[in-house]
């Protein structure tokens, strides 16, 4: 068991450009979540993937924010244009579909910088 | 909607002493289950006690324990025995049963924890 791995830790952008952040979840595990954090908040939830499919989409998620997650193993999520308030810390969490026992195991994020 | 309250913002304990943690919050479901996590400095989210709303008994992990009152929707975490590496902020968490829908969890807050030595 390796964790939920982020990639990158960081990432610093200019105001209108494109980024993309990959999560990789515990291998065992069918459910994806992205949260999104910022400075003294705790995380808002943003989207859930259980396998290939997303199946729920938080309003916070705009139409410039994507989310996938391909063949149900990593997932991406991509934000266009990307604005300053879209600086935070982007979490990806991962669990597996047990109905007793649910927990969620989160990575260690992606901190957004836009400029 | 859920709501989940972290009404302490920071608080501060000496090294070895206990603290308590309050959470409280609002749903109309009866049953659902409830988290502590912690985030140091190193932002990663950290699981501390999960306790199920069907179970009375307070859930129990080593030095961390919950105080789960149903009726006034309260869910409070002690730490006994404090240590330096406990030092973080805790985020209580809520999330409704499985059972189709998205077992997504809604978090407070969070309460800033500084133990002092």
């Amino acid at each position: 068991d390796t964790g939920v791995s982020q990639d990158p830790r960081h990432k610093i952008t200019k105001r209108g450009q494109n980024v993309t952040f990959r999560c990789d979840p515990i291998s065992e595990h069918n459910r994806l979540y992205w949260y999104r954090q910022t400075l003294g908040q705790g995380p808002e939830f943003l989207t859930y993937f259980q396998n290939e499919a997303q199946l729920e989409k938080s309003r916070l998620l705009s139409d410039r924010f994507s989310a996938e997650r391909p063949k149900g193993s990593f997932s991406t999520l991509e934000i266009q244009r990307t604005e300053q308030g879209d600086s935070a810390m982007y979490l990806c969490a991962s669990s597996s579909q047990t109905a007793t026992n649910e927990k969620l195991f989160f990575g260690s994020g992606t901190q957004l910088s836009v400029l | 909607a859920q709501t989940v309250t972290q009404s302490q913002p920071e608080m501060s304990v000496q090294e070895a002493e206990t603290v308590t943690l309050s959470c409280t919050y609002d749903t109309s479901e009866s049953n659902y289950y409830l988290f502590w996590y912690k985030q140091p400095p190193s932002r990663q989210m950290i699981l501390v006690i999960r306790q199920e709303a069907y179970k009375q008994q307070n859930a129990t992990e080593n030095r961390f324990s919950v105080n789960f009152q149903k009726a006034a929707k309260s869910f409070s975490l002690k730490i006994s025995d404090s240590q330096l590496g406990d030092t973080a902020m805790y985020f209580c968490a809520f999330m409704k049963p499985y059972g189709g829908a998205t077992n997504k969890l809604i978090f407070g807050t969070g309460t800033l924890l500084a133990v002092q030595p």
